[in-house]
Order: structure tokens, then C-alpha cells, then sequence
């Protein structure tokens, strides 16, 4: 089903570069959110964003960098400023803050 | 600081018993809670939000404040609702984030 499309599903990175992970919705939401999922740690927030051209920092946001040029697109960059990458990513849409999450299928960082 | 503590990591019932998974919260003021679920191999999704006090799948959840809890309960269990479920605390004010807890396995056996 479409709603949130993440990509790609698996994506690998080298020691010292930059990565993007793709998020896209075509659910006409305005807030949007990334999310890092590591074995018994739950769901922790590194960015979100409430509308276009807005982003806020979440609990772990150093070591990345997101954009929101449009309302469908939220791209997030692991830096090599994060030192431990590798975990699986999640993002999330939601009509405004405050309103229940739609999330992706992820995508799962490792490092070579 | 808000917080969400879910105490169990897995719980392991058989098939038509009771099943309650905890959910504890810190938070100054009236807070509004969320379960999501995440079945295998599928997106995790919302179950269900204490403001709506509905029954989704047969499962409930009331919010207790003098216990500061919002436990997930349903009274027969199925397999099929073997999955990972987390329990989430949105903050308050202008800054908005949703906290997660670290999540609960169920495994309901046949």
C-alpha cells in the first residue's frame, strides 16, 4: 500500500561518508518525523519537521541533517559525524502534531 | 522530564487467556497516551489513544492517573495478536515529540 515509501530498504556505508534515506508521503500531511530503532531501545525521535521549510530537533539529532523543501519529502543524512549509524530507520507522517503517526517500512543502515 | 516505562520486554500467554501489557508514564499535566503495534513483517501502526476510549481488536486501555499508568489489556487472547507493542507519551507545549517506550513482545501460544 503507498502511503509512506521508504528507500532504499537496505543501504550500506562506508567509514567517513555521508548518506541520505529517502522519505516520501502522499498522504497530504503537513508533519513529518524521523526515527531510530536499535534492538531494546524502542523508537527514539532525531528529527521532525511540523510543515515545509520547518524542522525541529528531536532527542538524538546529532550526527544528522534533514530538509523539507517540499510537504511529500523528508530526506534524512547520516553525517560521518554519527558515530554509531548503524540501526533501523523510521519515518513517520502525520496530519498536524499532535495526531496519530503513519510510518514507513524503514530502512535498515549498515556500516562496511 | 516525560518518560514511558514499559517494564516487560516479552510476555508469553497461552491462546484465550487474559493478557495485560504495562505501560507507565511521568508527565506534568494531562497527558494523552498511544499503543502502536507492530506484527511481523508489517509497518508499525497505531492500536489505539486513550482520548478515543475505544476497543480496537478486542483490546482496551484506560488511563489511570493516580497510578500514572496506561495499560493494554484484552481478556482472551489470539495468536494473531502475537506482535511487538509500544506504548507512546506525546509532550506537551510547543515542542511536540512523541516518546516511545522500549516496547513489550507478546507471544500468544496456540
Amino acid at each position: 500500500d503507498g502511503g509512506i515509501t521508504q528507500s532504499p530498504k537496505y543501504l550500506f556505508r562506508k567509514e567517513g561518508q555521508n548518506v541520505t534515506l529517502s522519505c516520501e508521503q502522499n498522504l497530504n500531511h503537513d508533519a513529518m518525523y524521523w526515527y531510530r530503532q536499535d534492538p531494546g531501545q524502542g523508537l527514539r525521535l532525531i528529527y521532525y519537521s511540523q510543515i515545509v521549510n520547518d524542522f525541529q530537533k528531536g532527542d538524538i539529532a546529532e550526527g544528522y541533517s534533514v530538509s523539507r523543501e517540499k510537504k511529500e519529502s523528508f530526506p534524512l543524512t547520516v553525517t560521518s559525524a554519527q558515530k554509531n549509524p548503524t540501526a533501523f530507520y523510521l519515518c513517520a507522517s502525520s496530519i498536524s502534531l499532535r495526531q496519530p503517526q503513519h510510518f514507513g517500512d524503514g530502512t535498515r543502515l549498515s556500516i562496511l | 522530564a516525560q518518560r514511558v516505562t514499559q517494564p516487560e520486554k516479552l510476555l508469553s500467554v497461552f491462546k484465550g487467556a487474559p493478557v495485560e501489557l504495562k505501560c507507565n508514564y511521568s508527565y506534568s499535566g494531562s497527558p494523552e497516551l498511544f499503543w502502536y503495534v507492530q506484527y511481523s513483517r508489517q509497518r508499525l501502526q497505531l492500536l489505539l489513544r486513550h482520548i478515543s476510549r475505544e476497543s480496537i481488536k478486542g483490546f482496551t486501555a484506560d488511563l489511570n492517573k493516580g497510578e500514572t499508568s496506561f495499560h493494554l489489556k484484552k481478556p482472551f487472547a489470539q495468536e494473531e495478536d502475537s506482535a511487538m507493542y509500544y506504548c507512546a507519551l506525546p509532550s506537551g507545549g510547543s515542542n511536540y515529540k512523541l516518546t516511545f517506550g522500549k516496547g513489550t513482545l507478546l507471544t500468544v501460544n496456540p
